[in-house]
């Protein structure tokens, strides 16, 4: 069964430090991994996308890793501010047969609250 | 004005009731969503569709309906409201002309109350 994980499922912060979010998905096969932010009460906004061949991406201070061969994810937040504070959501698509993108696999998210 | 826009973005309302929750989009997608997020679980599709010919049920499409009405409008139904339908609902739209690198496209949510 395609499954993505996440954790923690929460984490508590102080503002300027760093921090790493999890993903670990089945989901075969694979075509790409998405991170969402979700600000409370809003709609997710992509930060990220992670395809099979590539290991490292930054947008900013946020960096995600993607080791396929383990099926691991992380999402690393560096000198954390207020405005962090949000939800964090791995999104991992699987291939069709056809080569096209098949379904969006969500995971749970992780509740992140950066505090001053 | 945003891209993705939903309506309305509160509503209460009693047990066996209609609810329509409209989604229009400015960015000339052609896939349209709906999923519905509760405290825990994460987002969970209703139903998508592809183009205005082509619709799909989702994971937990009991108690919905949907109608494509143009390109750029996907509605969502609850015939009979029900209590545990109380969540937030999100509708999305991706562009397939990206190819394998589609990104989701979110409104700014309807939170829906079902007493």
């Amino acid at each position: 069964k395609n499954q993505v994980e996440q954790s923690p499922q929460s984490l508590i912060i102080l503002e300027g430090k760093n921090c790493t979010l999890q993903c670990n998905y089945t989901v075969s096969p694979f075509s790409n991994l998405r991170w969402y932010k979700q600000d409370t009460g809003r709609g997710p906004v992509s930060l990220t996308i992670m395809t099979f061949s590539e290991n490292t991406k930054s947008n900013g201070r946020y960096t995600a890793t993607l080791d396929a061969d383990t099926k691991q994810s992380s999402l690393h937040i560096t000198a954390s501010q207020l405005s962090d504070s949000a939800s964090y959501i791995c999104v991992v698509s699987g291939m069709n047969y056809g080569g096209s993108q098949g379904n969006l696999i969500f995971g749970k998210g992780t509740k992140l609250s950066v505090k001053p | 004005d945003a891209d993705v826009t939903q309506t309305p973005r509160n509503r209460i309302t009693k047990t066996g009731k209609r609810i329509m929750l409209e989604c229009s989009q400015t960015k000339g997608h052609d896939r349209m969503y709906w999923y519905r997020q509760d405290p825990g679980l994460g987002l969970q599709l209703i139903y998508y569709s592809f183009d205005v010919k082509d619709i799909n049920k989702g994971e937990i499409s009991d108690g919905y309906s949907v109608s494509r009405q143009a390109q750029a409008k996907f509605s969502l139904s609850l015939e009979s409201a029900i209590p545990n339908q109380t969540a937030l609902y999100f509708c999305a739209t991706s562009d397939t002309r990206t190819g394998l690198v589609g990104e989701l496209f979110f409104g700014e949510g309807s939170r829906l109350t079902v007493l």
